[in-house]
């Protein structure tokens, strides 16, 4: 059974620009959440997608934005990139239904992204 | 607001060592799911267990246990006769059960070292 896959691995971009980070999850699994990870600020939730509708949202400014495909797959998009933005983004997919809560997350290996 | 705490963040043993890496949690959530996550130098971030409020019963799976006690607050994980391969980033984290989502709370984790 194939993981999360997240693509691309490393990436280097210069400020300014932006970035479109792919999430392919686990087969069967329908809810996708994208958390950013940085030496400063630690792990930190961004959003959540379930049947391709966002369903939580964390506390980060609007240059960051997300979307999930009929198929679960989800991108996540970062505009106007700016140095602090370099991290590494984590992808996590899992069951969830509407009802529940938690459900446990299975990560991705990350996107480290690097702004110049 | 949630918050978790792991104070230690940084821990050397030698191989067969047992460790107990500690969490500390605020909610105001009376129903709330803990979780451990180990993050190995590749990145991923590992699930290791899964624990709701309702259920305060210790739990031991092979060489890690857990310690959740509500009364403190508090979600502790202990490896016992630790190896090398235990070396690895460990996270502890928090979310609510009903209206969460996957959005979890991480701690800023405990780097833990296990050496010859």
């Amino acid at each position: 059974k194939a993981g999360v896959t997240q693509t691309p691995r490393y990436l280097i971009k210069t400020r300014g620009q932006q970035v479109t980070l792919s999430c392919s999850p686990i087969s069967g699994h329908r809810s996708v959440s994208w958390y950013q990870q940085t030496p400063g600020q630690g792990l930190q939730f961004l959003f959540e997608y379930f049947s391709e509708t966002q369903r939580n949202k964390g506390n980060f400014p609007g240059r960051f934005s997300g979307r999930q495909f009929s198929n679960s797959r989800s991108e996540m998009n970062v505009s106007t990139l700016e140095l602090g933005d370099s991290a590494l983004y984590l992808c996590a997919s899992s069951l969830a239904d509407l009802a529940s809560g938690a459900n446990v997350l299975t990560f991705g290996a990350g996107s480290r992204l690097t702004v110049l | 607001a949630q918050k978790v705490t792991q104070a230690q963040t940084e821990i050397s043993v030698v191989e067969k060592e047992d460790v107990t890496l500690d969490c500390v949690y605020e909610t105001r959530d009376t129903t709330y799911y803990l979780f451990w996550y180990k993050q190995p130098p590749s990145g991923e971030l590992v699930f290791l267990i899964r624990r709701n409020s309702f259920d305060e019963q210790n739990e031991i799976s092979g060489r890690y246990s857990w310690n959740f006690q509500k009364s403190t607050s508090s979600f502790n994980f202990t490896i016992t006769a630790s190896q090398v391969v235990d070396s690895a980033v460990y996270f502890c984290a928090l979310s609510p059960i009903t209206g969460g989502g996957n959005k979890l709370t991480f701690g800023t984790g405990t780097q833990l070292k296990v050496e010859l």
